[in-house]
């Protein structure tokens, strides 16, 4: 299957500051990228769509200037946590959409985010 | 939102099929049934997906119902790794997660 890498793996950060999270389709170009968030026992949770070369579309209740979304290129999309608070500590994971003959959706391993 | 409703959790004994259900009576025409697994602390893994007819490769095989109501996964020999939680999602356009089924694989 296709993989999609996410960087970094985990990361602790202050409350109040900003956190970047890359997403890669490794061997594959994703036009459509999607981020989830995944709470302690609870199921993943769409956050957004991520579309190359336009601005990305938020699921409700997600504040789109708290989680901003670039879509650089085809391989490679990033969420960035604004003044991040401890409410916001999650396991955040990112999805490349592969557009071949049975069109699906690989996941990238997941970031966990502390924030103290 | 979802539009499927899974078991909590099911358990299996090593070495015997694993047969997962899932129910999706709202689906429309052209929308794949999707599946995939979740091992704790990781991404969710693809498994398979079909339209009507079923489907199998080297990981499971899926068996859709005729109306398209309703499937079941099929884990062929589950093994002691095959302890996660298994996802059916319906999809058009994007991924809405249900809870999931917790399989438990039993020595």
């Amino acid at each position: 299957g296709a993989v999609v890498s996410q960087h970094p793996s985990w990361v602790i950060c202050k409350s109040g500051t900003s956190v970047k999270i890359e997403c890669r389709s490794l061997d594959f170009q994703a036009t459509t990228m999607f981020w989830y968030r995944q709470f302690p026992k609870q199921s993943l949770m769409l956050m957004a769509t991520s579309n190359e070369g336009s601005k990305a579309t938020y699921e409700q209740g997600v504040e789109k200037d708290k989680f901003l979304i670039n879509h650089a290129s085809l391989t490679l999309s990033t969420l960035t946590v604004t003044s991040a608070h401890p409410e916001d500590s999650s396991f955040y994971i990112c999805s490349a959409r592969w557009g071949g003959p049975r069109e699906t959706q690989y996941f990238g391993p997941g970031t966990r985010l502390l924030v103290l | 939102d979802a539009k499927t409703t899974q078991p909590t959790s099911m358990d299996c004994a090593e070495g015997r099929a694993a047969n997962l259900p899932c129910n999706h009576s709202t689906i429309s025409g052209n929308e794949y049934v999707y599946w995939y697994r979740q091992i704790h602390s990781q991404g969710p893994q693809y498994i398979i997906h079909g339209l009507k007819n079923n489907e199998t490769n080297e990981m499971a095989s899926l068996i859709i119902t005729e109306d398209r109501k309703s499937s079941t996964l099929i884990l062929p020999h589950a093994t002691l790794r095959d302890t996660a939680v298994y996802y059916c999602i319906v999809n058009f356009n994007k991924f809405y997660f249900g809870s999931g089924t917790k399989l438990n694989v039993k020595p």
